[in-house]
């Protein structure tokens, strides 16, 4: 079954650093992977797709992920961290159809 | 275009009652997906209703069950409630014109069960 693991719980960054949210997934065949974020109190908010067309994703808010098969990875970066940035992170996977597996999150935290 | 609404937002009942959460989907969007997240589990599919008709279904007891409407709106009802069903429920729907399209997601419904 496609799932996948996202390898940090919390990660802390400076404003103005760059950000990576490690992601591995797993899966039989080519899968459609995903990055939500989820602001406190706010709905779960697409920020990037891959569906094969292109290994290096460009998202919103500066975001951008690179699809590497042979490491099983989609990492999430950013060069610049803003205080805005700061919510939870889901590394998603399409199970089958339109039923979506998510990571367990990693939580951002940006310091002034 | 107005964003998928889900209804109420927040909701408190007791162990042994039955509970149903409503989601009206962006308009023109016919798949309705249903996810259940706990802090321990994380985000959880339940779920997945496409013209009516259940297309998906996670790994959840016969307790919680859904139904669509023609209008697209979906309910997700849970019975006999458990403590261990306090949640945030996510509503998501897509227009399901191919599998990797966007899902929008709605703010939630907070069930707590005391």
């Amino acid at each position: 079954a496609q799932s996948v693991t996202q390898l940090d719980s919390h990660v802390s960054v400076s404003e103005g650093t760059p950000v990576l949210l490690r992601c591995n997934y797993s899966s039989s065949y080519s899968p459609s992977l995903f990055w939500y974020v989820q602001h406190p109190n706010k709905g779960l908010q697409l920020l990037l797709k891959y569906t094969s067309a292109a290994t290096l994703v460009k998202g919103i808010n500066g975001f951008e992920a690179e699809f590497k098969k042979s490491e099983t990875s989609f990492h999430l970066t950013k060069p610049s961290a803003h205080m805005s940035d700061a919510a939870e992170y889901f590394c998603v996977v399409n199970l089958s159809g339109y039923a979506l597996n998510f990571g367990k999150g990693t939580s951002l935290l940006v310091t002034p | 275009k107005a964003g998928v609404t889900q209804t109420p937002r927040y909701l408190i009942k007791t162990r042994g009652q039955q509970v149903t959460l409503s989601c009206s989907p962006i308009s023109g969007h016919r798949s309705v997906s249903w996810y259940q997240q706990t802090p321990g589990q994380g985000l959880q599919f339940l779920f997945e209703y496409f013209s009516e008709t259940q297309r998906n279904k996670g790994n959840f007891p016969g307790r919680f069950s859904g139904r669509q409407f023609s209008n697209s709106r979906s309910e997700m009802n849970v019975s006999t409630l458990e403590l261990g069903d306090s949640a945030l429920y996510l509503c998501a729907s897509s227009s399901r014109t191919s599998p990797d399209n966007e899902q929008f997601f709605g703010p939630g419904t907070r069930l707590t069960v005391l």
